[in-house]
């Protein structure tokens, strides 16, 4: 079956530094998301990322913030750009495996941030 | 607003028990809906998505209740290494949208 890489595994973080987050899929998928899960929380769409177009945010999310890039069907990635301890959290990204959603989203291992 | 409600717990249920957690959803024009594991300091995994007229698997059963926006999830003969935490999800447009997760209900199965 597929699989997600999603690197780094961890990293902790000087405040005011920035962090980009890498995602491979070993197939072609026309949507990725990033997800952010801040501690004892449950999951919070950050942004979905189609190759050819700009990621699309949802509300409280901005792109100066969470830069992406997805350059092509297999790849994409997230920053967090300027650190704060408040974006201490894990992020993960997500891709629909099986087209159509109906039959779940897979996520990457995820990256537990530490921003002191 | 999306939102996705599940009783937190922790449910602390003996070996061998039957539990059963519930969940309710705001939106009603979700399309899927799916309930997720997630062990500690792990991703979640899909368990399994939720259809109308019901589905098992296993010792999984889930049900939806689209009139209510109600979903649940039961588990029978419970194991030691169903501990964990079961996310509702629900999505529209077939997931293209992303998706929106409870904040989940931590089952704690003890021997």
């Amino acid at each position: 079956s597929a699989v997600i890489s999603q690197k780094p595994s961890r990293d902790i973080c000087q405040r005011g530094t920035s962090l980009t987050i890498q995602c491979q899929v070993d197939s072609q998928v026309t949507m990725m998301f990033w997800y952010r899960q801040q501690p004892g929380q449950s999951l919070t769409l950050i942004a979905t990322a189609n190759q050819g177009s700009e990621a699309t945010y949802e509300s409280g999310f901005v792109i100066d913030k969470f830069p992406i890039s997805r350059p092509n069907l297999t790849f994409s990635t997230l920053t967090v750009s300027n650190m704060s301890p408040e974006d201490s959290s894990i992020y993960l990204c997500s891709v629909d495996l099986h087209r159509g959603g109906s039959y779940g989203y897979t996520f990457g291992s995820g990256t537990r941030l530490t921003v002191v | 607003r999306k939102e996705v409600e599940q009783d937190p717990g922790p449910f602390n249920v003996p070996e061998g028990a039957t539990v059963a957690f519930n969940c309710t959803y705001s939106n009603s024009a979700s399309q899927s809906f799916f309930w997720y594991r997630q062990d500690c300091r792990k991703e979640p995994k899909l368990l399994m998505s939720v259809y109308s007229s019901g589905n098992e698997d296993g010792r999984f059963t889930a049900q939806l209740n689209r009139a209510s926006q109600y979903i649940s999830l039961l588990i029978r003969d419970s194991k030691l290494s169903d501990s964990a935490t079961y996310l509702c999800v629900v999505s529209e447009r077939g997931g293209a949208d992303g998706l929106t997760f409870g904040k989940g209900t931590h089952l704690i199965i003890q021997p």
